[in-house]
């Protein structure tokens, strides 16, 4: 069974830094890319960035560019978000996801939620 | 920034019948590569989305086959053959044909 689970969410400051971690299991995430989206509670959703399978190829929304950036440990099975900056309307519950062969964010995580707030 | 615009927003159904929700997109979603990466997905309440519909019509796995999409280049359809009362949740449409992949507002299925 395919199972992703994100961590690393919580409250932080305006200015400040957070790293979100999530963790695969259930399939050969050396084989796939992964995606970072995210969901302000009660809105839509947002891609933020995502990942080739090897780790060689990243793509940022400009609304986190420069200040996040996305990583992967394939010995560990673990997708990486690292968020410097934070902005207030960075808050929202963070999602990570696979994206196949031919299809995108077919899989995703229970999320963790991030509050920028002084 | 493709733009994706769903309609309608929300739609009350009744349990047993069909119901149709529409995606356009500002721009074409076919890829150099031939394909339209068109998908559509399903987040019911208190849950995280899930893929239903990719490439336009393709159901992906578990998906139940009362689920079909449908279209071409700027308009897409998602269509529930028969509505259950485990289809009430919001519907998006997404596109990963081009950087940055978008979504749709989102619309809010609800029984009638």
């Amino acid at each position: 069974e395919v199972q992703l689970l994100e961590s690393g969410g919580g409250l932080e400051q305006p200015g400040g830094s957070l790293r979100l971690s999530c963790a695969a299991s259930g399939f050969t995430f050396s084989n796939y890319a992964m995606s970072w989206l995210r969901q302000v509670p009660g809105k839509g959703l947002e891609w933020i960035s995502v990942i080739s399978d090897s780790g060689g190829y990243i793509k940022y929304a400009d609304s986190v560019k420069g200040r996040f950036t996305i990583s992967r440990d394939n010995s560990k099975n673990t997708l990486y978000l690292q968020m410097n900056s934070l902005r207030v309307d960075d808050t929202a519950v963070y999602y990570c996801a696979i994206d196949g062969s031919g299809w995108y964010a077919g899989y995703w995580g229970q999320g963790t939620l991030v509050t920028v707030s002084s | 920034d493709i733009v994706m615009t769903q309609t309608p927003l929300s739609s009350p159904v009744t349990l047993g019948q069909p119901a149709s929700i529409s995606c356009r997109s500002s721009q074409s979603l076919v890829h150099s590569d031939g394909n339209t990466y068109l998908g559509w997905l399903q987040q019911r309440p208190g849950q995280p989305p899930r893929l239903l519909i990719y490439k336009i019509s393709n159901r992906f796995s578990g998906v139940p086959d009362r689920f079909g999409g449908s279209g071409a280049g700027t308009d897409f359809t998602l269509k529930i053959s028969r509505v259950e009362a485990e289809d009430v949740g919001v519907y998006y449409c997404m596109q990963a044909t081009q950087f940055p992949y978008t979504f749709g507002q989102g619309t809010k299925l609800e029984i009638k």
